[in-house]
């Protein structure tokens, strides 16, 4: 069964740290995507990448970077966490035909800034 | 990109069939219309895509009409189970990855 598995389920951080989450895809997918969800809001996006080493900037990227070093893995940075991030934090992967090809999400990230 | 329109919430009875309809007034030729659901405390999950007429699976229908301004997602005899967030997007097959994902319609089926 193809999976998407993101590190953690719950993160708790205090405001200015510095916060790393993993994706991990086991489908061979040349894209993956950074989304977060925010009640009333939908899934914004925040970055996504088409290629290993290739990055491009969503909806909103303030605040975020991202990192991919292997195909499989897909980290999203906080570099200085704010209140204002505290967020369910979803990645998704997709084949390289596009993003309308299917996605395939993780179970998410619930991350909370204190 | 082509902006989506959905009702915000639909309430509905145990096997009731459900149709949900969402607005892409704006659409490009070469966009396609693809649902995904969304269980609480889950990932979004592919439902179904189209690009017009009618396509079927084992989970619904998507009726697309001939000038592809809407589209309607269809749930035949829903079940509690399927109470859920469903999202309507619209975009090209290749390339499009900043398709946007709107608030979707909160759906709760009733016993």
């Amino acid at each position: 069964d193809v999976k998407v598995t993101q590190s953690s389920r719950y993160l708790v951080k205090r405001t200015g740290e510095k916060v790393f989450l993993e994706c991990v895809q086991d489908m061979d997918h040349e894209n993956m995507f950074w989304y977060r969800q925010d009640p009333g809001l939908g899934l914004r996006l925040i970055y996504f990448s088409y290629d290993v080493k290739m990055k491009e900037k969503g909806d909103i990227p303030e605040g975020y970077s991202v990192s991919r070093e292997k195909k499989e893995r897909f980290s999203l940075i906080l570099e200085s966490a704010s209140t204002n991030q505290t967020s369910m934090y979803l990645c998704a992967s997709s084949p390289r035909d596009g993003f309308n090809e299917k996605l395939f999400f993780g179970s998410g990230t619930q991350l909370s800034v204190l | 990109l082509a902006k989506t329109t959905q009702p915000i919430s639909m309430d509905s009875y145990e096997g009731q069939e459900v149709n949900i309809t969402c607005s892409h007034n704006n659409i490009a030729t070469n966009d396609y219309i693809t649902w995904y659901q969304q269980f609480p405390s889950q990932g979004p999950r592919f439902i179904i895509q189209g690009y017009k007429t009618k396509v079927t699976n084992e989970v619904a229908s998507l009726f697309i009409p001939a000038d592809r301004k809407s589209s309607t997602l269809s749930l035949p005899r829903v079940s509690l189970s399927d109470t859920a967030v469903y999202y309507c997007l619209v975009g090209p097959k290749a390339g499009g990855f900043k398709t946007i994902f709107g608030a979707g319609t909160r759906l709760f089926v009733k016993a």
